[in-house]
């Protein structure tokens, strides 16, 4: 079984702070996601990456950025956290091509006041 | 519009009956997956298919790619089944999986 590690799994910033939440794999998976899961709206992409050194912009990446400094870990930074980026964010890993499976973290609950 | 699309929504069952989850695609998928989040949070793997079925228990999922869907059968629905149940595919042969908004399980006694 995929082993998919986040960190914090529980946070509270403040409005115009800075917030990274770092996610690490030990199954040597090419690609990682975050997502995030607001009520009403299910799972939504935010960025991805294909390997160390890529990243992807997803379908909602606006005030986020990620990085993939190597094969294992996967971070996604909000530079200036909004309210509105209350949420939980989920990290996944999965084999390359896209057709691989998905294996998701435990999720980390990040809330903006 | 909605690229993978779920029905029903919200689902109520007694326990020991059965029941079928469905999935829509908008999109050219070619692989589904489906996880069931349970009421801790966790996402948990359930099936990653290929045009088929696979079964696993009391559950049982087919993915018909030509016809653009997938369902997931439940049969002999026990209280732990209860929860969300999420369907996902490849958007475009990309790395990008899209998920459906998900069904909302609950078995009662």
């Amino acid at each position: 079984e995929a082993a998919v590690t986040q960190s914090p799994r529980n946070k509270v910033a403040v409005t115009g702070g800075k917030v990274t939440l770092s996610c690490n794999q030990t199954n040597n998976h090419n690609n990682m996601y975050w997502y995030r899961q607001d009520t009403g709206h299910g799972l939504r992409l935010i960025h991805y990456s294909y390997g160390a050194g890529s990243t992807e912009k997803g379908d909602i990446p606006d005030g986020y950025k990620a990085s993939r400094p190597s094969q294992e870990n996967f971070s996604l930074i909000l530079e200036l956290a909004t309210p509105s980026q209350t949420s939980v964010y989920f990290c996944a890993s999965g084999d390359a091509g896209g057709n691989g499976q998905l294996y998701f973290g435990e999720g980390s609950k990040l809330t903006v006041l | 519009g909605d690229k993978v699309k779920q029905s029903p929504s919200a689902l109520s069952l007694q326990e020991g009956t059965n029941s079928a989850l469905r999935c829509n695609f908008s999109i050219a998928a070619t692989t589904v997956q489906w996880f069931l989040q349970n009421p801790r949070g966790s996402l948990i793997n359930l099936f990653y298919l290929v045009p088929g079925t696979k079964e696993n228990g009391r559950l049982k999922s087919a993915f018909d790619s030509k016809e653009s869907y997938s369902t997931l059968h439940i049969r002999d629905a026990q209280l732990e089944d209860s929860g969300t149940y999420f369907c996902a595919a490849p958007q475009g042969g990309s790395a990008k999986l899209i998920f459906g908004e998900g069904t909302k399980l609950t078995v009662s006694s």
